[in-house]
């Protein structure tokens, strides 16, 4: 069975601060994402990497960096957390191939920043 | 700009009636189409894909991809109230390591 582990489930934190999400797999995946979840904008995906050390930007970058030092490790930073960074945090792992494009979702890390 | 459409509902369905939902596309490039179930207060799991060359039946669910329409729907037969979820669309464009999401549709299954 695929697993894919995120580092909290639920993170309060204050405006400014930095903030940490680390996720990990152990299916050997190349291809990992972020995404965020916002009640009625579905998924909306921060930054992928399809191997380590390379990453690149999604749909909304702005005010995240990723890190991806390990394959079986991906790591969200928000440098300076502000509100309307409130959010679900959802990080996916893949094969790489057409057969096996199916994402693999961790249970999601809710972040509310006061 | 690639999207992809779904209708929020909440669409509400009988216990053992068809609950049919429907996800537009908007690009013919798209290779791939996704269905995801999402519990409230859960992460997305998949229940099943097809390619662009076919339909596809998995026990209850069937897939179904409309190309000259740009749409692809899921059915569920005999729904039961456990299938009450949000039902997530994904759809993959080849050579491209993503996949563009719909907001998902709440369904509730009424017994």
């Amino acid at each position: 069975d695929v697993k894919v582990t995120q580092s909290s489930r639920y993170l309060v934190k204050r405006t400014g601060e930095k903030v940490f999400l680390e996720c990990v797999q152990d299916m050997d995946h190349e291809n990992m994402f972020w995404y965020r979840q916002d009640p009625g904008l579905g998924l909306r995906l921060i930054y992928f990497s399809y191997d380590v050390k390379m990453k690149e930007k999604g749909d909304i970058p702005e005010g995240y960096s990723v890190s991806r030092e390990k394959k079986e490790r991906f790591s969200l930073i928000l440098e300076s957390a502000s509100t309307n960074q409130t959010s679900m945090y959802l990080c996916a792992s893949t094969n790489r191939g057409r057969s096996t494009d199916t994402q693999y979702f961790g249970p999601g890390t809710r972040l509310t920043v006061l | 700009q690639k999207e992809v459409e779904q209708n929020s509902g909440p669409l509400s369905v009988p216990e053992g009636a068809i609950a049919s939902l429907n996800c537009t596309y908007s690009d013919r490039g798209s290779q791939s189409f996704f269905w995801y179930r999402q519990y409230s207060g859960k992460s997305p799991e998949l229940i099943m894909f097809i390619y662009s060359n076919g339909d596809k039946e998995d026990g209850r669910f069937t897939a179904q991809l409309n190309k000259a329409s740009q749409y692809v729907s899921l059915l569920i037969r005999d729904s039961q109230p456990s299938d009450s979820a949000t039902y997530l669309c994904a759809v993959k464009w080849d050579s491209n390591y993503q996949l563009i999401w719909g907001a998902g549709t709440k369904l509730i299954i009424k017994p």
